[in-house]
């Protein structure tokens, strides 16, 4: 158990629809990252957040936002949603933000699927 | 833009045998490179760091960095049955992302 917690597990929506994948980070840490992985495009960085502020971005569409709460659990909102979005979606977290060690705590990731 | 290309597999080995996973890396002006293990369902796991050139032990795993050929390679000797999984190289190049390669899926048949 890595101590990174997210919601829900599994998610079955449709085209067009909002959803919203919740992660509580480790205790202690400080940094929140979401991935987005799948079958041909492997793991992808979307977002990354230190204490509350946007701290890198990566690959993330413009229908996708995140925001990090005061209490540093962190948000990954997917809008619009389109057949492509369907994958994994992870959180990982971090005590430090720079110099990147690497060592990233993942979650167990959201199967997201759009039908 | 940082790459990280590795070797799609998927790799198949008797249990008992060496197995070898490689990288190669485009730009890294940091050189700390990470190798994560995951299992089918799971979040990856870091399972070993390097800084730079050289090797790095730790127990049946070894990592090594080759910067003249940017090259990094994770060996496992006596490969066994619970190190089925997917392997994922990263490039952490001193930035605040890690950068992932698409994994390597490896099965140790009994």
């Amino acid at each position: 158990d890595s101590g990174v917690t997210q919601t829900p597990k599994h998610l079955i929506t449709a085209t067009g629809q909002r959803v919203t994948l919740r992660c509580s980070p480790r205790s202690g840490d400080l940094s929140v990252y979401w991935y987005q992985q799948s079958l041909d495009q492997g793991l992808q960085f979307l977002i990354q957040y230190y204490n509350g502020e946007e701290r890198a971005k990566g690959n993330i569409l413009e229908r996708f936002s995140a925001q990090q709460f005061p209490d540093l659990h962190s948000e990954l909102n997917l809008s619009s949603l389109e057949l492509g979005d369907s994958a994994l979606y992870f959180c990982a977290s971090s005590v430090v933000s720079w110099p990147n060690t690497g060592e990233l705590f993942f979650g167990e990731g959201s199967r997201l699927t759009v039908l | 833009q940082k790459e990280v290309e590795q070797d799609p597999g998927p790799l198949s080995v008797p249990e008992g045998a060496i197995v070898s996973l490689n990288c190669t890396y485009s730009n890294s002006a940091f050189q700390y490179f990470m190798w994560y293990r995951q299992y089918s369902r799971k979040g990856p796991e870091l399972l070993m760091y390097t800084y730079s050139s050289g090797n790095k032990e730790d127990g049946r795993f070894t990592a090594q960095v080759d910067k003249s050929s940017k090259y990094i390679s994770l060996f496992i000797r006596d490969s066994q049955p619970s190190d089925s999984a997917t392997y994922l190289c990263a490039d952490s190049g001193g930035s605040e992302k890690l950068v992932f390669g698409k994994g390597t899926k490896l099965t140790v048949n009994p």
